[in-house]
């Protein structure tokens, strides 16, 4: 089955640090594209980042920019946020998302379940 | 970026009613379009890709259309289960941008 989990959302205090895991399982991880997406509460749907199937290129939104960094370990299938210096801005459920032009699909074709940061004090 | 301006932000329909959902670009992205289905307390799910290609598994009420700027998705018959937020989403260049959504709800 092709799957993606997310792990390592919770609670942090603003200024703090969190790193988001996205492991993956049931295609080639290697082939695909893979971006993390985010959703504040009660809000749209967010780009936040994308990173190339060799973790050579990486796009970020402006208000991430320095602040998180997308990186992949192929070897293990997994993606990963760091998140630094949050904000309250940035509290959100966390998805990272398949780029399924690796397989001749334009856009997000899986998901996962989504983690959520919570940026408080 | 480029914005995604979507309407309306939401409606009210009833079961067997034709839904048409509209999105524009603030500028020309060729066919780089997809539209999402999101359930409540769970991630969106693709229902058209490339502007008017359906998804694998997704029904065949669900059809997109459009390209350069303006785009739709319509439901010709809407089912109970279609009642979600729907998004549409630009792919053409970073940042992909996401239109605000629309909320379809029961009359």
């Amino acid at each position: 089955e092709v799957q993606l989990v997310e792990s390592g959302g919770g609670l942090v205090q603003p200024g703090g640090s969190l790193r988001l895991s996205c492991a993956a399982s049931g295609f080639s991880f290697v082939s695909y594209a893979m971006h993390w997406v985010r959703q504040a509460p009660g809000k749209g749907l967010e780009y936040v980042s994308a990173i190339s199937p060799y973790g050579d290129s990486s796009s970020y939104i402006d208000s991430v920019k320095g602040r998180f960094t997308i990186s992949r370990d192929n070897s293990k299938n997994t993606l990963y946020l760091q998140m630094g210096s949050l904000r309250a801005e940035d509290m959100a459920v966390y998805y990272c998302a398949r780029d399924g032009y690796g397989g001749d699909i334009d856009g997000y074709d899986i998901w996962g379940q989504g983690t959520m940061v919570t940026v408080s004090s | 970026a480029i914005q995604m301006t979507q309407s309306p932000s939401s409606l009210s329909a009833s079961v067997g009613d034709r839904v048409t959902i509209t999105c524009r670009a603030s500028q020309g992205i060729r066919n780089d379009l997809g539209w999402y289905q999101q359930k409540p307390g769970k991630a969106p799910q693709l229902l058209i890709y490339a502007a008017s290609n359906l998804q694998s598994g997704v029904p065949s009420r669900f059809s997109g259309s459009g390209s350069d700027t303006d785009f739709t998705l319509t439901i010709s018959s809407l089912q109970p289960e279609d009642f979600a937020t729907y998004y549409c989403l630009q792919d053409y260049t970073y940042p992909w941008t996401f239109g605000q959504g629309t909320k379809v709800e029961i009359k």
